[in-house]
């Protein structure tokens, strides 16, 4: 199994600019969950997808911020316009919803920062 | 509202000494409890669970209780080595939900 996949590893861009960081869930699993990691504020719960349905969206910071799953296989995370505080380590996590205490598998991460 | 307290870090030590990271809980119900294990570079990967009151979770050398009596789950390692140096965050998720709530991580450094 491949794992969560994430893309690119590393991005840097100047403030302004449109940032889109890439998501491909484990084959299987129906839940897909973006967080930020930051040394201020640790590791931050953004949106939470199920059966590709934006269902928590309540930790993205501002309208500059979206996500979107087309499909089962697939989720972006935007950020237009960037600005220097959305520098941060941004994951991906996938898991498989219901019973049990459905573990989520994390990718490596997109190390974004803003300049 | 769920959330996590974690022990400050970083927490240096030599191998083969004994590791104990704390950490307490807030939540209400029943929640599960977790721990996570970030290497340099990589993402989180689950190291131990324990879903119920008194559940012991293990992995890898690691242990964790389920204490509801105290609100902690607590790890601990008998004997570290140099390759468990990594930044560790307990995490629980309530039993109505489906997101973790993380504490803000503990670093570990194991000097041999």
């Amino acid at each position: 199994d491949a794992g969560v996949i994430q893309s690119p590893r590393h991005e840097v861009t100047e403030m302004g600019q449109e940032v889109t960081l890439r998501c491909k869930p484990i084959s299987g699993h129906n839940s897909l969950f973006w967080y930020r990691q930051t040394m201020m504020r640790g590791l931050e719960l953004l949106i939470y997808f199920n059966n590709n349905v934006p269902i928590d969206d309540s930790g993205m910071p501002e309208d500059r911020f979206s996500a979107k799953m087309p499909n089962a296989s697939f989720s972006t995370l935007k950020i237009q316009p960037s600005e220097p505080r959305d520098s941060a380590v941004y994951f991906c996590a996938s898991s498989t919803a219901g019973t049990g205490t459905y573990e989520q598998y994390f990718g490596p991460g997109t190390r974004l920062t803003v300049t | 509202g769920n959330s996590v307290t974690q022990m400050e870090g970083p927490v240096t030590l030599s191998e083969e000494a004994f590791l104990t990271i704390n950490c307490t809980y807030t939540a209400t119900g029943y929640p599960s409890l977790f721990w996570y294990v970030q290497y340099p570079g990589e993402g989180l990967q689950l190291l131990l669970k324990a879903t119920k009151a008194d559940d012991k979770g293990s992995n890898k050398g690691f242990e964790a209780t389920y204490r509801k009596e105290t609100t902690s789950f607590h790890l601990e390692k008998g004997s570290v080595q140099v390759s468990d140096s990594a930044v560790y965050f307990c995490a629980l998720r309530g039993n109505s939900g489906y997101a973790l709530n993380f504490g803000k991580g503990t670093s570990l450094l194991v000097t041999p």
